[in-house]
């Protein structure tokens, strides 16, 4: 299996609402991320996990609350988001110890938008 | 920090032409990634490359590591129309994030 998925596909939300984003990985992968793409842009890394441990938080506001459960599966909670937080939410994978610790394999991604 | 500069922002050709995109940086990498993402869904990885002069190729697809570890080009040969979607390198030092190039965006004509 070497595939990352994500749900849901697409989720709207009010600003006072609160919901997760799910990811799941079953390649074995120990580090796991979250991005936030614009329109058009590069992806903007948010959170990094490593070992189910958070490694780097790209100075992400607190309305967005990452959690690793186990080594496959990353969540992300919302909660009191503003209208430009909507994005491509996009979870990868990607091995630690050696050296294909770069390549980082991607999910379909969420579509946020927040009303 | 670390910058990418990617070129060309955009290309508009036709069915069956080569396309040339490419990177450079300020500063060194020990990878270089590409990825291509269609409307909708997440970045695809298409080639890693991991060597000053590596030279892999992938299909159509062939790309090379720069011999100073400052750049990458990616060619596409003989485009098809499913070629159509925004590619992005991505330089990484080891153990640090990924620097991601603002993309190509290739529109091929049939």
């Amino acid at each position: 299996d070497t595939e990352v998925t994500q749900t849901p596909k697409h989720l709207v939300m009010g600003m006072t609402n609160k919901k997760s984003l799910k990811c799941e990985q079953h390649m074995g992968h120990r580090a796991m991320y979250w991005y936030k793409q614009k329109a058009k842009k590069p992806p903007e890394l948010m959170f990094v996990y490593s070992y189910e441990k958070l490694s780097i938080n790209e100075s992400v506001p607190s309305r967005f609350s990452p959690e690793c459960p186990n080594s496959s599966l990353l969540n992300l909670h919302l909660h009191a988001l503003q209208p430009e937080d909507s994005a491509l939410y996009l979870c990868a994978s990607s091995q630690v110890d050696i050296i294909s610790y770069n390549e980082q394999f991607f999910g379909p991604g969420t579509r946020l938008t927040v009303l | 920090g670390q910058q990418l500069n990617q070129s060309p922002q955009s290309m508009f050709i036709q069915e069956g032409e080569d396309v040339s995109m490419n990177c450079t940086s300020s500063s060194i990498f020990n990878t270089w990634l590409w990825y291509k993402q269609e409307p909708g869904e997440g970045p695809v990885l298409l080639i890693a490359l991991y060597k000053a002069g590596e030279l892999t190729s992938n299909g159509r697809l062939t790309a090379q590591f720069g011999i100073t570890r400052k750049d990458s080009f990616l060619n596409i040969s003989a485009s098809i129309p499913s070629d159509v979607g925004i590619y992005f390198c991505a330089g990484q030092l080891r153990g640090s994030r990924l620097t991601f190039g603002e993309g190509t965006q290739l529109t091929v004509n049939p």
